[in-house]
């Protein structure tokens, strides 16, 4: 799988849109990006994934760049509970019932 | 919506004594997966699950370790003799699909 990288710790005040970025320049054409979060005490929970097309859901949007070599999650509103560990994670679909690798991934902190 | 499972939240025992961490999959789930996070580390996998077998699992799985899937919705881990470093949040995961896995919220053991 390609290797990520994200910066460690980001700020984002309450009710702004949190954008956190992750570059994986290596990526193969055959790779997803997945995003998972780990609120404090908690079991990693699943976000996103995208191949090369945006994604949205109830909980964040996916932006992949046009060349695939970095994206973006976006929180549209973070609230206090957005306080996570957020993780980006690269994997290939023959791989994607395997393990899921977690990084150190950025520590989000949403401010009143 | 369903959600995975995890008994006890809290495990305490003594070094060199057998403990079984218990989860309850999402029913319709056919990939299983436990993960292990010692305090103020990343989040390590342990072994993955499938169709009754071990699909692969990590360095940390040593003999100590076994998984077990006794009826239709328990996954258990044992570990046989238990060691202070064994001391950690214990996640069970699974999975439906090649994409996303549902993490648990955990099980604390504490080895004294």
């Amino acid at each position: 799988d390609a290797k990520t990288t994200q910066p460690p710790s980001m700020d984002c005040a309450e009710g702004r849109a949190a954008n956190l970025p992750c570059n994986h320049s290596t990526i193969s054409g055959n790779e997803y990006v997945y995003w998972y979060r780990q609120i404090h005490s908690q079991g990693p929970q699943y976000i996103i994934h995208g191949l090369k097309n945006n994604e949205t859901n109830e909980m964040a949007s996916l932006i992949i760049t046009e060349d695939r070599k970095s994206s973006t999650l976006i929180l549209p509103h973070a609230t206090l509970r957005d306080t996570a560990v957020y993780y980006c994670i690269v994997r290939a679909p023959e791989t994607s019932y395997d393990k899921v690798i977690f990084g150190p991934g950025t520590s989000l902190s949403v401010i009143p | 919506e369903p959600e995975v499972t995890q008994t006890p939240s809290h495990q305490v025992t003594q070094m060199g004594q057998e403990v079984i961490l218990r989860c309850v999959p999402i029913s319709n789930h056919l990939y299983f997966y436990w993960y292990r996070q010692i305090l103020g580390q990343k989040v390590e996998f342990l072994v993955s699950f499938y169709n009754n077998e071990i699909s692969e699992k990590s360095e940390i799985f040593d003999d100590q370790f076994s998984v077990e899937r006794p009826d239709g919705s328990n996954f258990t881990l044992k570990i046989r003799s238990t060691k202070l470093e064994d001391s950690a949040m214990y996640f069970c995961a699974s999975s439906q699909t090649a994409y996303e896995q549902y993490f648990g919220p955990g099980t604390r053991l504490t080895v004294t």
